[in-house]
């Protein structure tokens, strides 16, 4: 069974300064992982979507790199801006899974002046 | 853009009472989910359907039945609902297999 780990929980950073977030997975067998960004008591935002046979994608500040074979991604921000603060998802797509998504617990992040 | 909207936002219910949470969404999109967040847990997949008419059990469906009449609208019915439903619900879609899950603002559920 799939299982997906965001570590730290939380992460409190001064605005300016660039960072990274970190999701894990047991299973090696995926089809492809998403990041999704979350704000308080709202439904969920695709930020980024990796396919298996990719080792990175971008948009704007957002770089996610996925290393299968460790069961590794990770979301870096560049020049973090207090309107990032939010709470950040990573979902799995295993193979074989249909359309059923594996969700990490996300990481809380606060941005500050 | 795609648009997913669910009916209610905030939700207060009765134990005992028979819930109705309704999704829609404007995209034409095959896939539709329903999830449950709760602290500590992350989201939770109940059930999924991925055309008129079909449904798959989720991770957790105990306590929970869909139904999926037209291509648009993914309905989550709790037919008794109990205490331990109180919870955040969130609907999503997607086109195809695999592809960009896109959510709906959620519906916060207390059972009293």
């Amino acid at each position: 069974k799939q299982e997906v780990t965001q570590i730290p929980a939380a992460l409190s950073v001064p605005e300016g300064e660039n960072l990274v977030l970190n999701c894990s997975f047991t299973d090696s067998a995926i089809y492809n992982l998403q990041w999704f960004r979350q704000d308080p008591g709202k439904g969920l935002t695709s930020l980024l979507l990796i396919q298996s046979s990719q080792r990175e994608q971008t948009s704007g500040r957002l770089n996610a790199s996925l290393d299968k074979s460790s069961g590794r991604s990770t979301l870096y921000i560049a020049a973090s801006q207090p309107g990032d603060s939010a709470t950040y998802l990573c979902a799995v797509k295993s193979t074989g899974t249909a359309s059923k998504l594996t969700f990490g617990t996300g990481t809380r992040l606060q941005v500050t002046l | 853009d795609v648009k997913v909207t669910q009916s209610s936002r905030y939700l207060v219910k009765r134990t005992g009472e028979k819930v109705f949470l309704e999704c829609v969404q404007d995209m034409d999109h095959e896939n539709m989910f329903w999830y449950r967040q709760d602290p500590g847990l992350g989201l939770r997949l109940i059930y999924f359907s991925y055309d008129v008419k079909m449904k798959e059990k989720g991770d957790i469906p105990e306590g929970y039945s869909v139904s999926r009449e037209k291509k648009e609208r993914f309905s989550l019915i709790l037919e008794s609902a109990s205490t331990n439903q109180t919870s955040m619900y969130l609907c999503a879609s997607s086109s195809g297999g695999g592809n960009i899950q896109y959510f709906g603002a959620g519906t916060r559920l207390s059972v009293l």
